[in-house]
């Protein structure tokens, strides 16, 4: 079956530190791997995306990810949080015409 | 802000009642679509349509009615729901409906169904 998992509920991490949100992916073929980020009562934004090329991806707001094929991964990172980063993050993936998205990650940045 | 308004914000219905969600889409593209976010749970997409027409509809239950009069405005309308049907539904749209098309999204309505 072709899913994302995001095997934490919650990341806690001090303001200033690095910061990684875990995302797997299980899908045939060539992902395509998305992350979005919901601020509380807002819909979801989009961070940034892996089509095809380089493995490293930058993103919105100093973020980027790392797509690895070998550990069907694609962690979002982040070398110094900030207070302003809490919020619900969500991996998602595109494969044979269908979306399909993680659980969601709540990550807290504490000053 | 993403350019993508959804009205209302929040709406409780009783089981027998019969309402709608709007969302309307500022950015000129050409795929919109719903989906259902409920707690510690995968956003679940309900339907895409393309260019006013459907291309998915995930197994809905058929008291959900999806309605794309134009490439800018969507409705869901809602009829003898459940109150396991109470969730955050969001409206977003692309540019196409490809995967590799970045999607942006509305605020949601609250949806509380007594």
């Amino acid at each position: 079956a072709q899913s994302v998992a995001q095997p934490e509920d919650q990341v806690n991490v001090a303001e200033g530190n690095p910061l990684t949100v875990k995302c797997t992916y299980s899908v045939s073929g060539n992902p395509y791997l998305f992350w979005y980020v919901q601020y509380p009562n807002r819909g979801l934004q989009f961070l940034l995306k892996y089509i095809t090329g380089d493995n490293l991806v930058k993103g919105s707001y100093g973020f980027e990810a790392e797509f690895n094929k070998s550990q069907t991964s694609f962690h979002l990172k982040k070398p110094s949080a900030l207070v302003s980063d809490s919020a619900l993050y969500f991996c998602a993936t595109y494969n044979f015409n269908k979306f399909y998205f993680g659980s969601g990650t709540k990550l807290n940045v504490k000053p | 802000e993403t350019g993508v308004t959804q009205t209302p914000r929040h709406l409780v219905m009783g089981m027998t009642n019969k309402k709608s969600l709007k969302c309307e889409q500022h950015l000129g593209h050409n795929a919109m679509y719903w989906y259902k976010q409920s707690a510690k749970k995968p956003l679940e997409l309900m339907f895409v349509y393309s260019l006013e027409e459907r291309v998915e509809n995930n197994s809905v239950p058929s008291r959900f009615s999806p309605e794309c009069p134009n490439s800018s405005h969507l409705f869901l309308h809602l009829h003898t729901l459940q109150p396991e049907d109470s969730a955050l539904y969001l409206c977003a749209s692309s540019q196409a409906s490809w995967g590799t098309d970045t999607q942006y999204f509305g605020p949601g309505t609250r949806l509380t169904v007594l």
